[in-house]
């Protein structure tokens, strides 16, 4: 079946620094991905769609210079989180669409921690 | 984010119960719904979807349906097991652009 792949799965890094995420369609070809963050015991928070070869369209409320989106292929959509401080510690998820389809596939989440 | 996330509620119910999840969502335009099953440090799994136009689906031991008028939906999980413990979230999606907006999320307990 279709998989989407994230990676890292897990990810520390310092006050400041930015980290890139991948979100992969291993065997679709996905015109939209989606960008999500959930805090702990709360749900999933839709920070942006993704759509091959254009720019990403941010949710309000959500910083397009801090959180990054790059959907360069049919398969690869990066979030890039700039000068993350550790409020920026959350569990990130993508999902993709596969072309020609209605079904919507989820990656297994990125936990990035902020020290 | 359009989903406002506060602490989960929490069902607790015997194995080998039916178990009834409850969601309300916003959109009365949205017209296809999907509930997911969330484990620890995991991404959603889905379980079952519906369509606005039906207002019962079945599957293997779950059902949902669909109330329009009240914008509400329910999960049925029938006989329930230890492994459905997890958070149960219904999501609206809207066809156009396949956004999915997220509920709240429900966290079940199964006891045995």
């Amino acid at each position: 079946g279709a998989v989407v792949s994230q990676h890292p799965s897990r990810v520390i890094c310092k006050s400041g620094t930015s980290v890139k995420i991948e979100c992969r369609s291993l065997d679709f070809q996905a015109t939209t991905m989606f960008w999500y963050r959930q805090f702990p015991k709360q749900s999933l928070m839709l920070m942006a769609t993704s759509n091959e070869g254009s720019k990403a369209t941010y949710e309000q409320g959500v910083e397009k210079d801090k959180f990054l989106i790059n959907h360069a292929s049919l398969t690869l959509s990066t979030l890039t989180v700039t000068s993350a401080h550790p409020e920026d510690s959350s569990f990130y998820i993508c999902s993709a669409r596969a072309f020609l389809g209605n079904t919507i596939y989820f990656g297994e989440g990125s936990w990035l921690t902020v020290v | 984010g359009e989903s406002v996330g506060l602490h989960l509620p929490t069902l607790s119910v015997q194995e080998g119960d039916n178990s009834i999840i409850n969601c309300a969502y916003s959109n009365s335009a949205s017209d296809y719904f999907i509930w997911y099953k969330q484990e620890s440090g995991k991404g959603p799994q889905f379980i079952i979807d519906i369509r606005s136009n039906m207002d019962k689906r079945q599957g293997q031991r779950v059902t949902v349906l669909l109330n329009k008028t009240v914008k509400h939906l329910s999960l049925q999980i029938a006989a329930t097991q230890p492994g459905d413990s997890a958070v149960y979230f219904c999501a609206e999606i809207d066809t156009g652009g396949f956004k999915t907006i997220f509920g709240a999320g429900t966290r079940l307990f199964v006891k045995a």
